[in-house]
């Protein structure tokens, strides 16, 4: 596609329920990146894929976190047993990141906005 | 990749004046990212520094970028209502590594 697109924009959750945000890349971008952004906070880096495979996941702050990226494109970031803490904007990004010099510049998507009641 | 800092945490100026904010970090890089956020939405990439490079301008945005004090400036001239915004530095090394990314530096442009 033209963007990085996520979904869902908002989510309110139940504290203990389970939720997935689902990330589609730019087609073609080798490496996807998760952040977790509290208010007022800067984006904080959760993992990170280069196509299928997970390289780095350990901004995951728990084991409630987990995210995959089966056939190396779209991805979903999962958490279980919601708690209040976990209440963030979570914001997918893409890259080339392979071949040329801006490879690593990040494409963002819009966000997925959690609330844990 | 290593994070960097800016500075100032927040900034608030009058239409038309210039808006500089700085970053530092810590060690050796090969290139230097900025990004914008506006309210509500994603990181925006603005401008890529290389490591060889000191000076690189987009628009009304010019970067600097001093190795040798590991720090880099972002300067928006002629700043409008719409410049109001976040800003995060990035400092970053090879393709495909994760950026990590500040506090950031709040600009408030008022007309």
């Amino acid at each position: 596609g033209a963007g990085v697109s996520q979904s869902p924009r908002y989510k309110v959750a139940k504290r203990g329920q389970d939720v997935a945000l689902r990330c589609d890349p730019i087609s073609g971008h080798v490496s996807l990146f998760w952040y977790q952004q509290a208010l007022g906070q800067g984006p904080e880096f959760l993992t990170y894929f280069q196509n299928e495979a997970q390289l780095d996941k350990s901004g995951l702050p728990s084991d409630r976190f987990f995210a995959e990226r089966p056939e190396g494109s779209v991805s979903t970031l999962k958490i279980q047993r919601t708690q209040q803490e976990d209440s963030a904007v979570y914001l997918c990004a893409s890259s080339l990141g392979t071949g040329s010099f801006g490879a690593n510049v990040l494409t963002f998507g819009a966000g997925s906005r959690l609330t844990v009641l | 990749s290593q994070q960097g800092e800016e500075d100032p945490q927040a900034l608030s100026i009058q239409e038309g004046e210039n808006a500089t904010m700085n970053c530092s970090y810590k060690t050796s890089i090969n290139n230097l990212q900025w990004y914008r956020q506006n309210s509500g939405r994603g990181l925006v990439h603005l401008i890529l520094i290389r490591s060889n490079e000191r000076e690189k301008h987009s628009g009304r945005l010019r970067v600097t970028l001093d190795t040798s004090k590991k720090s880099s400036s972002l300067l928006i001239t002629a700043s409008r209502a719409a410049d109001t915004a976040s800003y995060f530095c990035a400092p970053g090394g090879q393709a495909g590594t994760a950026l990590i990314f500040g506090k950031g530096t709040t600009l408030s442009v008022s007309s």
